[in-house]
């Protein structure tokens, strides 16, 4: 079983502040991570992964994502935020099964909705 | 973008009726899935197919079907609406399992 949780539902920064939403998971297994943006009446949007080899994973926008085993977190943070970044955020696990597959599965996190102000 | 298609994008119906979601794809991906996504409770997945008529079920599959009789086709059926399916629903697609999901716009239904 894997779950998700999002510190946060909601964060606030000013316009060129850091950027941190927080992501913690659970998973008996070697996780596959993702972090997606939704902006009003759009799908989501992939921002980054991570699956094997390198922890930090940078992805669109200028966001990038640390995968802590140790802590079992994968934060995602931009060192300086742009009123274009105001949208919702969701981090997510999948697991591959050894022997087996999860078939991708998505166990998705609650969403942290992101303001920024100018 | 990913080629995925929904309809409808919006509709509204009564408790009872039966409404059937329908996701289109022109990327020849072999897993398609099916999410509703509801405030507070992020996206969760009610069924989900592996191929051709492979399907199974998902975290909150009571009062949904599925059906996929080809690739590019995925229906979710509601064969007995109830309010507390309102919800917006999104489609989803992957080439191979663990890769990136790619989502389509959603349909947001209305069930009074």
């Amino acid at each position: 079983a894997q779950s998700v949780t999002q510190l946060g539902s909601h964060v606030s920064v000013s316009e060129g502040a850091l950027v941190l939403l927080r992501c913690n998971y659970s998973s008996s297994v070697p996780p596959y991570l993702f972090w997606y943006v939704q902006y009003p009446n759009q799908g989501l949007q992939l921002l980054l992964k991570y699956t094997t080899g390198a922890t930090l994973v940078k992805g669109i926008n200028g966001f990038e994502a640390e995968f802590k085993k140790s802590e079992t977190s994968f934060h995602l943070t931009k060192p300086s935020a742009h009123m274009s970044d105001a949208a919702e955020y969701f981090c997510a696990v999948s697991a591959l099964y050894a022997g087996g597959t999860s078939y991708g599965k998505l166990t998705f996190g609650q969403g942290t909705i992101l303001t920024v102000h100018p | 973008d990913a080629g995925i298609t929904q309809s409808p994008r919006h509709k509204v119906t009564e408790t009872g009726t039966p409404v059937t979601l329908r996701c289109h794809q022109t990327e020849n991906h072999r897993y398609m899935y099916w999410y509703r996504q509801d405030p507070g409770h992020g996206l969760r997945l009610i069924h989900y197919s592996y191929g051709v008529k492979d399907t199974d079920k998902g975290e909150v599959s009571d009062g949904y079907s599925v059906s996929r009789s080809k690739t590019e086709d995925f229906l979710l059926t509601l064969e007995s609406a109830t309010s507390s399916q309102t919800s917006v629903y999104f489609c989803a697609i992957s080439e191979f399992s663990g890769e990136p999901q790619h989502f389509g716009d959603g349909t947001r239904l209305s069930i009074l």
